[in-house]
């Protein structure tokens, strides 16, 4: 958390290509590692999350990993479609009460 | 299962007034957090509130207060409303010390 920062802020890429979006904080503490996706108009949306104990979790298409020793975690997207474009967040913080740290964005354009 | 909902959609205020802010939370969840988006940038922490009580808070003046409800809706009251007050406001809600935060789709505050 306090300090995150993403790579790319933007992102275009053909339908059909994987996406890669890079997350890098600073609090050591941070063991929850969520991704937000949002799209116009609307509120985040939670698409993947990691913890701590854990180096990469994969849901279809959308995977993510961690390197904890280096303080950064990736969201990987395979086999792009046009509805994948949207603004994306990574969030690192605390479990339990603690708050979520939003990066500064990542837009991905996929184009059909 | 009725997700997290917020009311107005919309809201325009002038410098000095004051505003507030309405959200209901997803069903079986007893924490809510707010957060402020501004324009082109990631949601910004409030603070927080778990069974009527606050229990986290940001980096926001005083005049940025909230309340929440036996049933775990809530509100955030904004007094003197600055220009830079506007901005996405967003609730999210999730149950106790879960790690996923599922946000409303956010009132859009313009200050004139």
């Amino acid at each position: 958390g306090e300090n995150v920062e993403q790579h790319p802020s933007t992102l275009s890429v053909q339908e059909g290509d994987s996406a890669v979006i890079k997350c890098t904080y600073s609090d050591s503490a941070s063991n929850y590692f969520p991704w937000y996706k949002q799209e116009l108009g609307k509120g985040p949306q939670l698409i993947i999350d990691i913890r701590s104990n854990v180096g990469e979790k994969k849901d279809q298409r959308i995977a993510v990993t961690l390197n904890k020793t280096a303080k950064h975690f990736s969201l990987h997207i395979t086999e792009t479609q046009p509805e994948d474009s949207a603004v994306y967040f990574c969030a690192p913080g605390g479990t339990g009460f603690q708050k979520l740290v939003f990066g500064t964005g990542t837009r991905l354009l996929v184009s059909p | 299962e009725t997700g997290v909902t917020q009311s107005p959609t919309h809201l325009i205020k002038t410098r000095g007034q004051q505003v507030t802010l309405r959200c209901s939370s997803q069903s079986g969840h007893n924490t809510v957090s707010w957060y402020q988006q501004a324009l082109g940038q990631g949601p910004q922490f409030i603070f927080q509130y778990y069974r009527e009580e606050e229990n986290g808070r940001g980096n926001f003046p005083p005049r940025f207060s909230g309340l929440q409800f036996p049933n775990y809706s809530s509100e955030l009251n904004v007094n003197a409303l600055e220009l830079d007050d506007s901005a996405l406001y967003l609730c999210a809600s999730k149950a106790g010390r879960a790690d996923e935060q599922f946000f409303g789709p956010g009132t859009r505050l313009t200050v004139l």
